[in-house]
């Protein structure tokens, strides 16, 4: 059973960069998964950010493209989050989130969600 | 992008009571929906995938069907536990996309 769990910090200030990690227990991170990046700001609705493959290929959300980047770390079993000038609209619950890749964007595993404040 | 529309936006029963939830796509998903639960504090857990398969150790009360832009999500008998916000969610195009919920509520 595959086990996520999201680091970082929980603030962060307007215009900088907001860097998230996720440690991958109970499985390996290479071939079987997509890693996947999730987003709720309170009270509101769920938005997919992005996800990244073992071999680092990526694919994001359009709405964020040009301020996202992913990262993978196999040897660590983690992977990354970087949302660059970030404003009070990037508040949320994070949550990275795993999908096997026979139903690739089903996910099937989830962190418990960090939430990240972005306020000065 | 596909926008996925939820109906009701809040669903008030009872427990032992019937859910019957509705997600409408912008455009054909195929069989390419799931749902999820989520609780109040946790993450989403999966509950059905590609419309109509129950995810591993979801039990039997919970079933999906629909296929195109119109899906159904069915709780037969409502246990305390259900007492949460659904949301469907597409992986037919990218970006993947979520509807924004429906609560039911006691």
């Amino acid at each position: 059973q595959v086990q996520l769990q999201e680091s970082g910090p929980g603030l962060v200030k307007p215009s900088e960069t907001l860097s998230l990690t996720c440690t991958v227990s109970g499985g390996s991170v290479s071939g079987s998964y997509y890693w996947s990046w999730i987003r709720q700001p309170p009270g509101k609705g769920l938005e997919w950010l992005g996800y990244i493959y073992y071999s680092g290929n990526t694919n994001f959300n359009p709405s964020l493209k040009s301020r996202v980047t992913m990262s993978i770390d196999t040897s660590k079993k983690q992977f990354s989050l970087k949302l660059s000038s970030v404003t009070a609209a990037d508040t949320a619950v994070y949550y990275c989130a795993a999908s096997y890749i026979p139903v690739a964007g089903t996910l099937d595993y989830w962190g418990q969600g960090t939430l990240v404040t972005v306020s000065s | 992008e596909i926008v996925l529309t939820q109906s009701p936006a809040t669903l008030s029963l009872s427990p032992g009571e019937r859910a019957t939830l509705s997600c409408r796509a912008s455009q054909s998903v195929s069989s390419y929906l799931a749902w999820y639960r989520q609780k109040p504090g946790q993450a989403p857990r999966l509950l059905i995938y590609d419309a109509s398969n129950r995810a591993t150790g979801i039990p039997a009360r919970f079933s999906g069907s629909g296929s195109g832009t119109d899906f159904t999500l069915t709780i037969s008998s409502l246990e305390p536990e259900d007492f949460a916000v659904y949301f469907c969610q597409q992986r037919s195009t990218w970006p993947w996309t979520f509807g924004q919920g429906t609560t039911v509520e006691i």
